[in-house]
């Protein structure tokens, strides 16, 4: 069945620090796939998406390759910021239209 | 408002008690879906509406979760007898149209479930 494996926090960097979180996934056909961002105290939020492969998602500083070749989808950023500290998920949507999502990754940005 | 609220935000039950979780989506959303969120965890599908069609109701955890959408906009997610393994964050998320798993889902703040 459809899968989302992510690398297990937490993270902590100091701010101007490079991110990555590591995102895996597995799916039969060619599934959508997503990161969310979930601020404290906060819903869920979109933070890039990418439909086929090759396709580079990004938003805020954020990216994120869609890797079919690894079934991959790494999200970056060169440079964290204290306002970056949140949980991130990575997601995939299903033949349905249905998010299935990995655990969730905290990040926590240090001044 | 703009975006999808949900209420209570926070809902403290005893063992054994029924509860109702309510939805309101993005006005015009076509799509409505439920998910569980357990702590630590990330969101997992429970259900899916296109209007007041339950389509896809196969993450429903056992048959004392029952969802509705009678008139195709504001939703409730109902928990009979509820048990302490329901203690969860339930968001709720619409979309505007039916097709491409492209589109977004716009989540709602979620409700914080506590059972007793």
């Amino acid at each position: 069945g459809n899968s989302v494996t992510q690398m297990e926090g937490p993270v902590t960097l100091s701010e101007e620090a490079f991110l990555t979180i590591n995102c895996t996934y597995t799916a039969t056909g060619y599934p959508s796939l997503f990161w969310y961002v979930q601020y404290p105290g906060e819903g869920l939020q979109l933070l890039l998406k990418a439909t086929k492969a090759d396709d580079k998602g990004s938003n805020k500083g954020f990216e994120a390759t869609y890797r079919k070749e690894t079934t991959s989808f790494h999200l970056e950023k060169g440079s964290v910021q204290v306002s970056d500290s949140a949980v991130y998920f990575c997601a995939l949507s299903d033949g349905k239209g249905n998010l299935i999502f990995g655990k969730g990754t905290k990040l926590s940005v240090k001044p | 408002g703009a975006g999808v609220s949900q209420s209570p935000r926070y809902k403290v039950a005893k063992r054994g008690q029924d509860v109702a979780l309510r939805c309101d989506p993005i006005s015009g959303h076509v799509s409505l879906f439920w998910y569980q969120q357990a702590l630590g965890q990330g969101p997992e599908f429970l259900t899916y509406f296109q209007n007041e069609a339950q389509l896809d109701k196969s993450g429903l955890p056992s048959d004392r979760f029952f969802a509705e959408r009678p008139e195709g906009s504001v939703s409730t997610l109902k928990i009979q007898r509820t048990q302490q393994e329901d203690s969860a964050v339930y968001l709720c998320a619409s979309r505007h149209s039916t097709g491409g798993s492209y589109n977004e889902q716009f989540f709602g703040p979620g409700t914080r479930l506590t059972v007793l």
